[in-house]
């Protein structure tokens, strides 16, 4: 079974450039989760959907940072403009609908802004 | 969702069973204990979970306690390919999931 799809693996930019992160669920699952990790942060969870609707963006840092998901097979995350500061691995993640289920993550997105 | 306790690091020799502890003192009725890794550079990775009753599955086993409490959770052999970070969370169905730091499992050859 193909897992969670993160493009691209690695992402090496100057700052103010804008930055879009890729992600493709596994087929039939109805939650998708974008996290953000750092050594002085820990694993953060940046926000959620339920069926491509925003549920909770409580952990989307500023305004710099925007998600979306048009269908059930692609999500984006799109930080405009980029800072050195933003520079962390992203993690995907995505689970079935239903109770107890487990989130099943990418190989994540390892972001440095310059 | 409860506050979870756990050791920042453990050692553990190759082959022997490693028991990582976790407090969730505060834990509700309805929140479940799950368990995660992380592999260095990885993605985290489920382990296994349970609410009130032992479980075991072909990775680990989880021991909840009867007041709920605390767990442990055990990889019976452990081998190399078991170092990394584990994540205990306690969270109801519904919730999202909140990582803590973790316990980092350094097993020994």
């Amino acid at each position: 079974d193909a897992g969670v799809i993160q493009s691209p693996r690695h992402e090496v930019t100057e700052m103010g450039q804008e930055v879009t992160l890729r992600c493709k669920p596994i087929s039939g699952h109805d939650y998708l989760f974008w996290y953000r990790q750092t050594m002085m942060r820990g694993l953060e969870l940046l926000i959620y959907f339920n069926n491509n609707v925003p549920i909770d963006d409580s952990g989307m840092p500023e305004d710099r940072f925007s998600a979306k998901m048009p269908n059930a097979s692609f999500s984006t995350l799109k930080i405009q403009p980029s800072e050195p500061r933003d520079s962390a691995v992203y993690f995907c993640a995505s689970s079935p609908n239903g109770v107890q289920q487990p989130q099943h993550f990418g190989d994540g997105t390892r972001l440095s802004i310059l | 969702d409860a506050k979870t306790t756990q050791p920042p690091s453990m050692d553990c020799a190759e082959g022997r069973a490693a028991n990582l502890p976790c407090n969730h003192s505060t834990i509700s009725g309805n929140e479940y204990v799950y368990w995660y890794r992380q592999i260095h550079s990885q993605g985290p990775q489920y382990i296994i979970h349970g609410l009130k009753n032992n479980e075991t599955n072909e990775m680990a086993s989880l021991i909840i306690t009867e007041d709920r409490k605390s767990s442990t959770l055990i990889l019976p052999h452990a081998t190399l390919r078991d170092t990394a970070v584990y994540y205990c969370i306690a969270k109801t169905s519904y919730d999202k999931v909140i990582f803590g730091p973790g316990t980092s499992l350094s097993v020994i050859p």
